[in-house]
Formats: structure tokens, C-alpha cells, sequence
């Protein structure tokens, strides 16, 4: 069974502040997908990364894929209270099955 | 557009009945459908894999005869919570990946179940 272990949980921060989710693995993926999302709602797919040491950037948020394609990392520049959300990593496996971690929970303030 | 619905968005039902829940992609064919379960405050956990025509997969731990799964079209996957106790409340989510094109799922907007 491959897991993915998200971190931190939870993350409250203020507005204006930097704010970085990891996402660890021991397996391999093929790809790894960041999704966040709303209360009631189902998630949202954020961005793919599929090349090891790949770095894609969504305006304020950058994504990173570790070289040996076991981890990444969600890094959010300057956040804003609309960045409030569930954000959750999913590893892409084999028959293209997700794995979602634990999720991390933002709250930015104003 | 890839557009996955889902109806009901909420449901509230007795202990010991059963409620159906429909998950439809809408403007796209999906040979394979997954449902997901979400507790509060909680990530989503895979509960069965649904494939058009066949018997659905489902994962360890999840009961098949509790959780009755049917794909009958490439459009519409139902997912059947019998008799259902108040343990069962969890926030249901369905994703569809379209026939034959990438490995994407898109997620439904999930429906939530009260069992009283």
C-alpha cells in the first residue's frame, strides 16, 4: 500500500505571510497531483507534476516535485484569505489509482 | 468541460434504510468511476472503483454488500448505501475519468449523509 504523509495538518497563518505543504512518500509515482478543497465541495485539481525535480508555477503558488518522484512540496507566496482551504496531495500509481494524504488544512486571516 | 454531478448534495435518512446516490459525468464518457468517502475533517479514502458493464472493485476493509456499487452506462454510476446507520454519515465524493483520454479524474461536488 502506498501512503502519503501530509504536513502540517493544520496551518493558520496571516495575511501577507509565506506559508510551504510537504508531501512525503517511500513509494515512486509516476505523477503527483495537488488539489484543494472548499467546505461541501468536492476537490479541484490544482496542478500535475509528472518530472522528477519538475517546479510549475500557478501565480502564487509553486509546486515541486522531488527527484526521486516521492515527494513534493506546495510553497504559497504573500497568501490571501481566499487561499483558505483543504489542500491535498495525490500520488498517481499504478493503473493511474490516487493515493491522497492526510490533507492540510489553511486558514489565512486578515 | 469535463463536469461530473452528483444528486443528491445532501441526503438525511433513517437508520436502517437505504439511499441511492447518483454520480453523472455530464458532458463526457467515463469507463471508469470511483467513489471516495470523507470524514470530517479527514482526507478522502478510496472505497471502490467502478468500471461500465462490470462488478466494481472494491478496497479492503470496505463491505460490498453494504455499498452496492452499479455502472450501467458510460455516463451514470450509482452508489447504494443499505441499510444504512449513523456510522455511515460521511461526505460521499464520486470522479470520473474519461474513456480512453490521460489518467485525470474529475471530481463530483460530493454528497453528504446524515443517518439519523
Amino acid at each position: 500500500t502506498q501512503l502519503l504523509e501530509q504536513s502540517p495538518q493544520f496551518l493558520s497563518i496571516q495575511e501577507g505571510e509565506n506559508l510551504t505543504v510537504y508531501c512525503n512518500s517511500s513509494s515512486v509515482f509516476s505523477s503527483l497531483q495537488w488539489y484543494r478543497q472548499e467546505p461541501g465541495e468536492g476537490p479541484v485539481l490544482l496542478v500535475t507534476v509528472v518530472t522528477g525535480g519538475e517546479v510549475k508555477k500557478l501565480k502564487r503558488l509553486t509546486f515541486q516535485f522531488g527527484d526521486a518522484r516521492k515527494d513534493s512540496s506546495l510553497h504559497i507566496t504573500a497568501a490571501q484569505p481566499g487561499d483558505t482551504g483543504l489542500y491535498l496531495c495525490a500520488g498517481v500509481g499504478a493503473g493511474n489509482m490516487l493515493t491522497f494524504g492526510g490533507g492540510t488544512r489553511l486558514m489565512v486571516k486578515p | 468541460g469535463a463536469v461530473v454531478s452528483q444528486h443528491p448534495s445532501w441526503v438525511i435518512c433513517k437508520s436502517g434504510t437505504s439511499v441511492k446516490i447518483e454520480c453523472r459525468s455530464l458532458d463526457f464518457q467515463a469507463t471508469t468511476m470511483f467513489w471516495y468517502r470523507q470524514f470530517p475533517k479527514q482526507s478522502l479514502m478510496l472505497m471502490a472503483t467502478s468500471n461500465e458493464g462490470s462488478k466494481a472493485t472494491y478496497e479492503q476493509g470496505v463491505e460490498k454488500d453494504k455499498f452496492l456499487i452499479n455502472h450501467a452506462s458510460l455516463t451514470l454510476s450509482t452508489l447504494t448505501v443499505t441499510s444504512a446507520h449513523p456510522e455511515d454519515s460521511s461526505f460521499y465524493i464520486c470522479s470520473a475519468r474519461k474513456a480512453g483520454v490521460g489518467n485525470e479524474q474529475f471530481f463530483g461536488p460530493g454528497t453528504r449523509l446524515t443517518v439519523l
